[in-house]
């Protein structure tokens, strides 16, 4: 199957830095969508971007599915913004593969 | 929109005992919907997919008879745990897919299981 491997494994900033989180895929993928685990546990829906360039805010992401890795951007943190960070990828309507996450502590 | 609840939030029942998980697509029709169990510090892990009126789906290693799945309509799964063990205890993740864009997910807020 596919394989997920997300970096770095774990993140520490002081609010107001950027950080750039990476999700590389191990074969070819149409569907893949980054999301965000809050202390409560809810994911939460940050971007659906099977290839190209989206922004929502301060976050972006970037997928180039042709070499495989999609990027999240993450600009001028909050300490709102701590949790895990999954990217998740699937081919066609199957089912998604979870990378291991990227834990975000971001301190005041 | 595409919202997906889940209800218990939290449940502990007694070791032997039976508990259902609901999850529900508020403001769409899920043709998929997939139920996930996360450990402390991990990633989700699959257990099974459902689709409408069909039979689940399930994962290598998962038993159907202890994890029973009934998606009745469109708009609801159903997860039970049968006779729960403490090893059950977990967090439980349902998500959807709506029928008009299948590829992306979208998950309930979680049910904390705890068997006692």
């Amino acid at each position: 199957g596919i394989q997920v491997e997300q970096s770095p494994p774990d993140l520490i900033l002081q609010e107001g830095a950027n950080s750039t989180l990476r999700c590389n895929f191990s074969d070819s993928v149409n569907n893949l969508q980054w999301f965000h685990q809050n202390p409560w546990g809810q994911l939460i829906n940050l971007f659906y971007i099977p290839s190209g360039t989206k922004q929502n805010g301060r976050l972006s992401a970037t997928t180039v599915a042709t070499e495989r890795y999609s990027l999240l951007y993450i600009s001028s943190s909050q300490t709102t913004d701590s949790g895990v960070y999954f990217c998740a990828v699937s081919l066609n309507a199957g089912k998604s593969t979870f990378g291991d996450g990227t834990t975000l502590t971001v301190k005041p | 929109g595409a919202v997906v609840s889940q209800h218990p939030s939290w449940v502990i029942c007694k070791s032997g005992t039976s508990v259902k998980i609901e999850c529900r697509s508020l403001d769409f029709q899920a043709t998929t919907m997939f139920w996930y169990r996360q450990f402390p510090k991990q990633s989700l892990m699959l257990m099974a997919t459902s689709n409408e009126g069909s039979k689940a789906t399930y994962e290598q290693g998962v038993e159907k008879d202890k994890f029973l799945i009934n998606h009745a309509s469109l708009t609801l799964s159903t997860l039970t745990v049968t006779s729960a063990h403490p090893e059950d205890s977990s967090f439980y993740i349902c998500s959807a897919r709506a029928w008009d864009s299948p590829y992306e997910q979208y998950f309930g807020p979680g049910t904390r299981l705890t068997v006692t």
